[in-house]
């Protein structure tokens, strides 16, 4: 069975400032797929970013960017310029290669401050 | 488009009580999802369905959980009877194929069950 685990309960950063979230995982599969996925207080879960793992380049959308390494077994979050709006429960999850079976982490709670 | 809805959105009951709790998938989604998610936790599947059939109910504890997607559109999920535990917020999803490689998640805004 897959597992992810996030490490940060909790994150705070300063407005317009850059922040990196942390999240591991665990499996024996060749071929999977990560995301990341941000719950705003009392509002719905939204996809953030998503990554194949057989695709060597990390994912980006606009402020958000992933470091993945493949080897360790590490699928980081970078936000820059952090928004007021940011400030959320982040997830990660991992896919299996069928990409269903989502799992995900315990999360992490991000503060942006003004 | 109308996203995936939820009701109620909260609701308090006493232990050895039963539940309700309703999704409607966005339209043309044929897989849907049921999550459960205890405070400070990430959401853990409860039941996924692929039109009006079970793909994974594994972690469904079956002897007071149950739901059904009839028609293959919108979900119950029923909770009987009741257990302090299983406190939580009721999270329904949806995507278009069950393939997350290719599509999004769309998560509803959740029902939250306090049990007392």
């Amino acid at each position: 069975a897959q597992t992810v685990t996030q490490s940060q309960p909790e994150m705070s950063v300063q407005e317009a400032e850059t922040v990196t979230l942390s999240c591991t995982y665990d499996t024996s599969e060749s071929n999977y797929y990560l995301f990341w996925y941000k719950q705003p207080p009392s509002r719905q879960m939204i996809l953030v970013i998503r990554q194949e793992a057989y695709k060597q380049q990390n994912a980006t959308e606009n402020r958000f960017s992933v470091n993945f390494q493949k080897a360790a077994k590490s699928f980081s979050l970078k936000i820059s310029d952090s928004q007021l709006g940011d400030t959320a429960m982040y997830f990660c999850a991992f896919a299996n290669n069928a990409g269903n079976m989502l799992t995900f982490g315990g999360g992490t709670r991000l503060m942006v401050k003004p | 488009e109308a996203g995936v809805a939820q009701s109620p959105r909260y609701k308090i009951i006493e232990k050895r009580q039963s539940v309700a709790f309703w999704c409607n998938p966005i339209s043309g989604h044929a897989t849907l999802y049921w999550y459960q998610q205890i405070l400070g936790q990430g959401p853990k599947l409860l039941i996924q369905f692929q039109n009006n059939g079970v793909v994974d109910d594994s972690q469904l504890p079956k002897d007071r959980f149950s739901a059904e997607r009839l028609k293959g559109v919108d979900s119950t999920l029923k909770i009987q009877p009741a257990k302090l535990e299983d406190s939580a917020v009721y999270l329904c999803a949806s995507s278009f194929s069950g393939r997350l490689n290719t599509g999004e998640l769309f998560f509803g805004e959740g029902s939250r069950l306090t049990v007392l």
